[in-house]
């Protein structure tokens, strides 16, 4: 069955960078583009970017271009989303999502001084 | 950015009941587009994709309509684990956006 299996909870200073990875089991890892979405506390999806696994193409949100970055690694079959200059309005829930509409578990983020 | 337009923002209903939720995009989206249902604490569900298709695994009482700008998800004979929140998201150019959600609550 398919899983998508994410790191764990991150608590990070303002200013510092978090890495959130994603491995994907269950199916052909290139046959699906992933996307990041987040959720601040109490607030609703907020989609952050996509990329395509079999070539690397990637689209952001204009408000996090520049500090936000998707990977793949296809051997391991694992996706990542690396936000930069982190800020406490930064501070949610980040998950990954196949095109073929799985989701991860999910992945807290927290910045605080 | 294509907006997203989700109503009602909420919605109180028994169990048994047939509900309908609408999304309307700020411009055409063809039928890019998906609906998702999220519980407390959980990661969302994949119910519809290209605006009436079902995920693997929906229930059949789930259902979507609609094309261009005017979309709607209809639930039929609600069971206490439908109460949830529900949003929508086009997926016809980028960024891909969502709506605001509508939190479906036992009346």
């Amino acid at each position: 069955q398919v899983q998508l299996v994410q790191s764990g909870a991150e608590v990070k200073k303002p200013g510092a960078s978090v890495k959130v990875s994603c491995k994907a089991s269950g199916y052909i890892f290139t046959n699906y583009g992933i996307s990041w979405v987040r959720q601040a506390p109490g607030q609703g999806l907020e989609w952050m970017g996509w990329i395509s696994v079999y070539n690397g193409n990637t689209h952001y949100a204009p408000n996090l271009q520049g500090r936000v970055t998707l990977s793949t690694d296809t051997s391991t079959s694992t996706a990542y989303m690396e936000l930069r200059s982190l800020r406490s309005d930064d501070t949610a829930v980040y998950y990954c999502a196949t095109d073929s509409g799985y989701w991860g578990q999910g992945t807290l983020v927290t910045v605080s001084s | 950015d294509i907006q997203m337009t989700q109503s009602p923002s909420s919605l109180s209903a028994s169990v048994g009941d047939r509900v309908t939720i609408t999304c309307r995009a700020s411009q055409g989206i063809s039928i890019y587009l998906a609906w998702f249902q999220q519980k407390p604490g959980k990661a969302p569900k994949s119910l519809i994709y290209a605006a009436s298709s079902l995920q693997s695994g929906v229930p059949s009482k789930f259902s979507g309509s609609g094309s261009g700008t005017d979309f709607t998800l209809t639930i039929r004979s609600l069971q206490p684990e439908d109460f949830a929140t529900y949003y929508c998201q086009q997926y016809n150019s980028y960024p891909f956006t969502f709506g605001q959600g509508t939190k479906l609550e036992i009346k």
